[in-house]
Order: C-alpha cells, then sequence, then structure tokens
C-alpha cells in the first residue's frame, strides 16, 4: 500500500530564507508526482508537477525534484516570503489513485 | 467554467439528515476524484470516476456514502445517515487520467451537528 509521508509537520523561518520540504513514498510504481499549496480553509492550488521519467520542475521560486528510485521528493523554496506561509502538501498518482501525504505547515516570519 | 466549482461552500446538517454535494469539473475532463479532508489532515481518497463509472470506489467508509456521476461531468456525493465524524472538508478533483494533473476544486465544509 502507498504511503506518502512529509517532513517536518511544521516548520517556521525567518523571512529571506532559503527552505527544502520533503516528501518520501513507499512504492516507487507511480505515474507523476505534484506539489500543492493550500491556504487556511481553501482548496487545493497546484505547484509543480513531476512525471515520472522527470527529475525536477522549476516554477519562480520553487523547484522540486524527483528520485523515484529512492521513493523521495523535495520542494526548495528561494528567498522566502511571508506571502508564502500556507500549508504543502505532496501527492503521487498510481494506480489511478492520489494518495497524499499530511502535509508541512510552513510559516514566515517576517 | 474556468475551474473545479463546488457547491455550497458550506453546510451545516442535523445528525442523521441526508446531505448532497454537488462537483462541476472542468469541461472536457474525464477522471474526477472525490477526497475527503480532516482538520490537520492531507486529503483522503473517497472514490474515483473514468467517465460515467466509478472505476475505484475503495475509499467510500461504508455505505452511508455513494456518488453518482450520470453523464460524465458533474457528480454528486451523497451521505445518508449523517453522523458527527462526517464533519470535514470534501475535495473535488478533475483532469485527463494520468499525464497533467489534477485541479482542486474549493471544497465543501460539511458540519454536521
Amino acid at each position: 500500500k502507498q504511503e506518502v509521508t512529509q517532513i517536518p509537520a511544521a516548520l517556521s523561518v525567518p523571512e529571506g530564507e532559503n527552505l527544502v520540504l520533503n516528501c518520501s513514498f513507499t512504492d516507487s510504481a507511480i505515474y507523476n508526482l505534484q506539489w500543492f499549496r493550500q491556504d487556511p480553509g481553501k482548496g487545493l492550488t497546484s505547484l509543480l508537477l513531476i512525471q515520472s521519467s522527470q527529475r525536477e520542475q522549476t516554477s519562480g521560486r520553487l523547484n522540486a525534484s524527483l528520485d523515484k528510485s529512492s521513493g523521495r521528493s523535495t520542494l526548495y523554496i528561494a528567498a522566502s516570503q511571508p506571502g508564502d506561509s500556507a500549508t504543502y502538501l505532496c501527492a503521487v498518482l498510481a494506480d489511478d489513485k492520489i494518495i497524499f501525504g499530511k502535509g508541512t505547515r510552513l510559516h514566515i516570519l517576517p | 467554467g474556468a475551474g473545479v466549482s463546488q457547491t455550497p461552500s458550506n453546510k451545516v446538517t442535523e445528525k442523521g439528515k441526508y446531505v448532497e454535494l454537488r462537483c462541476d469539473p472542468i469541461s472536457g475532463h474525464t477522471a474526477l476524484y472525490w477526497y475527503r479532508q480532516s482538520l490537520g489532515q492531507g486529503p483522503e481518497f473517497l472514490i474515483y470516476f473514468q467517465g460515467t463509472g466509478a472505476a475505484d470506489d475503495s475509499g467510500l467508509p461504508n455505505d452511508r456514502f455513494f456518488a453518482v456521476r450520470p453523464e460524465g461531468s458533474v457528480s454528486t456525493l451523497k451521505i445518508q445517515r449523517t453522523e458527527r465524524g462526517d464533519s470535514a472538508v470534501y475535495l473535488c478533483a478533475s483532469g485527463y487520467r494520468g499525464s497533467y494533473g489534477y485541479t482542486f476544486g474549493s471544497g465543501t465544509r460539511l458540519t454536521v451537528v
């Protein structure tokens, strides 16, 4: 059974710092991996999608990497801003099912 | 529409009542998912439609939960005899099977009192 784990569960960093969020999954037979952002009381906003054949994707200050063989992905956020404060969710698509981690709650201190 | 629309955005119901939650996917998307998210948790899979048929309903917690997608577009999640433990945010997502990722709606916050 596919399980997705995100570490840390919560993170507070001063504005301007670079940071890394971690995601691991137990079964490497995935179709793709997607990182989402969720603001309190809101739905999910897709940030980056990495196909299983890809190693990384970049969008602005965000960079996501995928190491399928080791079951790991990282989301790198450069030059963090208070507006980056949210919960970040990692999800893998396998067997037509999207499996989510519990998320990392990120707080950027002004 | 431009995105996945879920209605209502909030629903408060009494224990034991029946509720229906609606999802309007992005036009043309063949795949549709329902998820349930409790406070502080990631979304949990409920059911997946490919077209009109439920391809995987293994996440439905019990027989009080049922979902339909009769014309391969709009989907309705139906909950009978609601219980306080059903209180959560119910999320819907649509996409094309496989490659392109999925778009989520803003969810319906269900509160059973």
